[in-house]
């Protein structure tokens, strides 16, 4: 069964520096996606990234970069010289192919701390 | 502004009452769904829908209903036979593979 472990529940950090969220998943498939979400304060998930399986080339957009890793069906977020504005709870999750209505299986979330 | 809109924002409900949760959307998507979110848990998904007048379960539908009646419109009634409905209630819509999330709706059951 699909299945996406965020095995670290909260982590705290002072402003500029990196910090990793940790992603792991299951599935039997073959064709699958997997998302980040941004959830702040005010509840509303925001879309961050969507990789299908058959693209493992890591990512990179401002301070955010995803590594994605087949082998270990891993698939990180890292946050470059982190800010205060990127408090929130952090999901990863998981859809599998060939449904088109991307059903999506979350993580339990991770919340992250930024102090200044 | 194109968006998903919940109402309303913040509920309050006795026990044995049904209630009924509204979720609109302006992007003209085809597909939309239904998320619980509890303290410290992920979102589970509780039902959608893909087209018009066609819905399904998702893995906790027990105790909710919903209706497709309209592109834009996909409703969900939290019924007193849910036993522990107090929770944060999302809705999304999708296209192309991205989910779109309203801001919620946080269900108290008294």
């Amino acid at each position: 069964a699909q299945k996406v472990t965020q095995a670290q529940t909260e982590i705290s950090v002072v402003e500029k520096e990196d910090v990793t969220l940790d992603c792991v998943y299951e599935t039997r498939d073959t064709t699958y996606y997997l998302f980040w979400y941004k959830q702040p304060p005010s509840g509303e998930l925001v879309f961050l990234i969507r990789r299908n399986s058959f693209d493992e080339q890591n990512e990179i957009s401002g301070r955010y970069s995803w590594n994605f890793q087949k082998s270990t069906s891993s698939f990180n977020f890292t946050i470059t010289a982190s800010q205060v504005v990127d408090s929130a709870v952090y999901f990863c999750a998981l859809s599998e192919g060939g449904d088109s209505s991307y059903k999506l299986i979350f993580g339990s979330g991770t919340r992250l701390l930024v102090r200044p | 502004d194109g968006g998903i809109t919940q109402s309303p924002k913040y509920l309050f409900r006795k026990e044995g009452q049904n209630v009924t949760l509204s979720c609109e959307q302006n992007l003209n998507h085809d597909a939309m769904y239904w998320y619980r979110q509890d303290p410290g848990q992920g979102l589970r998904l509780i039902y959608y829908s893909q087209i018009v007048n066609d819905f399904q379960k998702g893995d906790i539908a027990e105790g909710y209903s919903v209706s497709r009646e309209k592109k834009e419109s996909f409703p969900l009634t939290v019924t007193s036979a849910q036993k522990n409905p107090t929770a944060f209630y999302l809705c999304a819509s999708s296209l192309n593979g991205e989910l779109f999330f309203g801001e919620g709706s946080r269900l108290t059951v008294l």
